[in-house]
């Protein structure tokens, strides 16, 4: 099983600064990685397949790089909205397996 | 538009069983894999079961393999379930989600509460 692990737990950020957050997989997974957010009492929403492609509606500030096994997801100037759990979701065979989450929350 | 609403969710003591339905709308639905994905309070997500499409393969975590089912009735546009032996670390909101063009989960629904307790 490949383990995901996110860093860090919590990230304290000011609306309109940069949130840098981590994912790392124990093994390779190539460019199969998803990022989730998730908001409080919501179900999760996708972000970004392909480790860097953005899903249908995502806002340009949200960005996705890596490849291998060092993942980041960049929000580049936080809006208010974007204060959430964020996951990072390997798809390089079964089982599938989530990172246990970063907490975006105002600094 | 996508929509899956999950349903079958409730208290169950130790043991026993549930059935969850997941109902798609919106999309072809025979051709895309679903999956559950479960978090329990206060916890990350945790994938659970898949099965495809076209060809309906399953997969499973080590989790429940062996008392958990998942199945699908393309004619109902609706994929199952089957929660058997129940324990109380099963307790979670269970979440159905569409596969995307690769393994991602592309769209998900609202959840539903599956409580294990005696």
């Amino acid at each position: 099983e490949i383990v995901m692990t996110q860093s860090p737990a919590t990230l304290s950020v000011s609306p309109g600064d940069r949130a840098t957050l981590s994912c790392r997989a124990s093994q390779s997974v190539s460019s199969r990685l998803a990022w989730y957010q998730q908001k409080p009492g919501q179900s999760p929403r996708l972000l970004i397949y392909g480790a860097s492609t953005r899903a249908t509606a995502i806002p340009a500030r949200f960005s996705g790089s890596g490849s291998g096994t060092e993942f980041t997801l960049t929000i580049s100037s936080l809006q208010s909205e974007d204060f959430a759990l964020y996951y990072c979701q390997h798809y390089n065979g079964w089982p599938l397996t989530f990172g246990g989450g970063t907490k975006v929350e105002i600094k | 538009e996508v929509q899956l609403l999950e349903s079958g969710g409730g208290l169950v003591q130790p043991g026993g069983s549930l059935r969850l339905s997941c109902a798609a709308s919106g999309f072809t639905f025979s051709i895309y894999g679903i999956y559950w994905v479960r978090q329990a309070p206060g916890e990350g997500l945790e994938w659970v079961s898949a099965i495809g499409g076209p060809t309906p393969n399953t997969h499973y975590a080590d989790s429940v393999k062996g008392r958990f089912t998942i199945s699908r009735d393309n004619s109902k546009n609706t994929v199952y379930l089957q929660m058997n032996s129940l324990r109380a670390d099963d307790t979670a909101v269970y979440y159905c989600a569409k596969r995307g063009p690769e393994f991602y989960l592309e769209s998900w629904g609202q959840g539903t509460r599956v409580t294990v307790s005696s």
